[in-house]
């Protein structure tokens, strides 16, 4: 079955940086655009970066843009999304989702990694 | 960038009984609407797209309406699993990708 395992989060300080990764299994990993979405603590889904199929197009939210780099790697189907300079409201579970074929919606989820921002 | 606004924040609804959530948009966007739900300490899963369409494995008693700017989730005979957060999400315009705020709902 499709399944997408996150990593990489921890509790790091202001201005440090982490790597998280998504390995994913159950379907052709590199036909597939995926996304990071986050919540905060007790709020709502965020957005925070898309990349293509091919990994030529990438997308950021305004909040993460110049910070964030989302990539894959389609031999190991994993997905990246390294975080720099991170900052309190950073602070959230990060989600990695697959986006679906017929439009960009997101179709199924892992579980998350926490990332917690503090001095 | 399109706001989606979900009201009621918290609904209470007894078991058995129909919810009616709402999804309203700062402008059109034609179908292109999703709904997701989300259990405590779980991840979001996909109910409904194209505003009307259920995904994969998702139950008759969820059914999805509305085009333009105004959107409705309807739950009927509410079931004990039902009870969590429903997200509206828009893919219209983008980038970004945009998610209401949440509807909490309860049981009565």
């Amino acid at each position: 079955q499709v399944q997408m395992v996150e990593s990489g989060g921890g509790v790091v300080q202001p201005g440090k940086s982490l790597r998280l990764s998504c390995v994913a299994s159950g379907f052709t990993f590199r036909t597939y655009a995926m996304v990071w979405v986050r919540q905060a603590p007790g709020k709502g889904l965020e957005w925070v970066a898309l990349c293509s199929r091919d990994g030529r197009n990438e997308y950021y939210a305004d909040s993460v843009k110049g910070r964030f780099t989302i990539s894959r790697d389609d031999s190991k189907n994993t997905l990246f999304l390294q975080v720099n300079s991170l900052r309190p409201e950073d602070t959230a579970l990060y989600y990695c989702a697959r986006v679906a074929e017929m439009a960009t919606i997101f179709d199924n989820w892992g579980q998350g990694t926490l990332v917690t921002v503090s001095s | 960038e399109i706001v989606l606004t979900q009201s009621p924040a918290t609904l209470s609804v007894s078991p058995g009984e129909t919810a009616t959530l709402s999804c309203r948009a700062s402008q059109s966007l034609s179908s292109n609407l999703a709904w997701y739900q989300q259990k405590p300490g779980q991840a979001p899963r996909l109910l409904i797209y194209d505003a009307s369409s259920r995904a994969t494995g998702i139950p008759a008693r969820f059914s999805g309406s509305g085009s333009g700017t105004e959107f409705t989730l309807t739950i009927s005979s509410l079931q004990s699993e039902d009870f969590a957060v429903y997200y509206c999400q828009q893919y219209k315009n983008w980038p970004p990708w945009t998610f209401g705020q949440g509807t909490k709902l309860e049981i009565k």
